[in-house]
């Protein structure tokens, strides 16, 4: 069964440092999609990053960057140059299946992440 | 694109009446998913509709909880006689199919939010 597990439930980081949020998962299907979200206070979820399993890169959107480790199964989030306004909530998805089928994307139970001036 | 639109915002209601959601998604998705979100915690996974057929329930879902989207395009998620466990923000997202964005990420609504009292 699929499952995302985020072990770290707050982080304190600060502004400018580089930060790294932590994403293992299980799936027994070779074809899987990877995303992470965040979720500041407002509440809104916004999308920042997507890996597919047979991604030969690790994915890359501005300050933000996929540590993709397949052997390991793990999706670990990097925020480089850290900001005020990345503090906010974290959360690894997963979807299991290729994005030709539609199939159901879990979350885990985020981090939490708080930006010090 | 207008972005996917949840009715309404806010909804209270006393313990055992029904309550209805609409989620109206970005016109082009024809994948449609609802998710549940308690404090501090992730989104966890309800139901999908790929166009008008839902595909997937979670077994966690009582037979309290439907879900419609009868013309592929707004979905609806009841819930009959209402616990106060129920309360919770209730979020809708939609996706589309390849060859759309990488990934087909999920669009997130801004959320019902229910108060059962």
């Amino acid at each position: 069964a699929q499952k995302i597990t985020q072990t770290q439930p707050g982080m304190f980081v600060q502004e400018k440092e580089a930060v790294t949020l932590d994403c293992t998962y299980d799936t027994s299907d070779p074809s899987y999609g990877l995303f992470w979200y965040k979720q500041p206070s407002s509440g809104e979820m916004i999308f920042l990053i997507y890996q597919g399993s047979y991604d030969q890169q690790n994915a890359t959107e501005g300050r933000y960057s996929l540590n993709f480790q397949k052997a390991r199964k793990s999706a670990n989030l990097v925020i480089s140059a850290s900001q005020l306004g990345d503090s906010a909530m974290y959360f690894c998805a997963m979807r299991e299946g290729p994005r030709s089928s539609a199939s159901k994307i879990i979350f885990g139970s985020g981090t939490r992440l708080s930006i010090r001036p | 694109d207008t972005g996917v639109s949840q009715d309404p915002r806010h909804k209270i209601t006393k313990r055992g009446q029904n309550v209805t959601f609409r989620c109206d998604p970005i016109s082009e998705h024809n994948r449609l998913y609802w998710y549940r979100q308690t404090l501090g915690q992730g989104p966890e996974f309800l139901t999908y509709f790929q166009n008008e057929a839902q595909l997937e329930k979670s077994r966690l879902l009582s037979d309290r909880f439907s879900a419609e989207r009868p013309k592929g395009s707004f979905s609806t998620l009841e819930i009959q006689r209402t616990e106060q466990g129920d309360s919770a923000m209730y979020l809708c997202a939609s996706s589309s199919e390849p060859p759309g964005q990488a990934g087909s990420p999920l669009h997130f609504g801004n959320g019902t939010r229910l108060t059962v009292t």
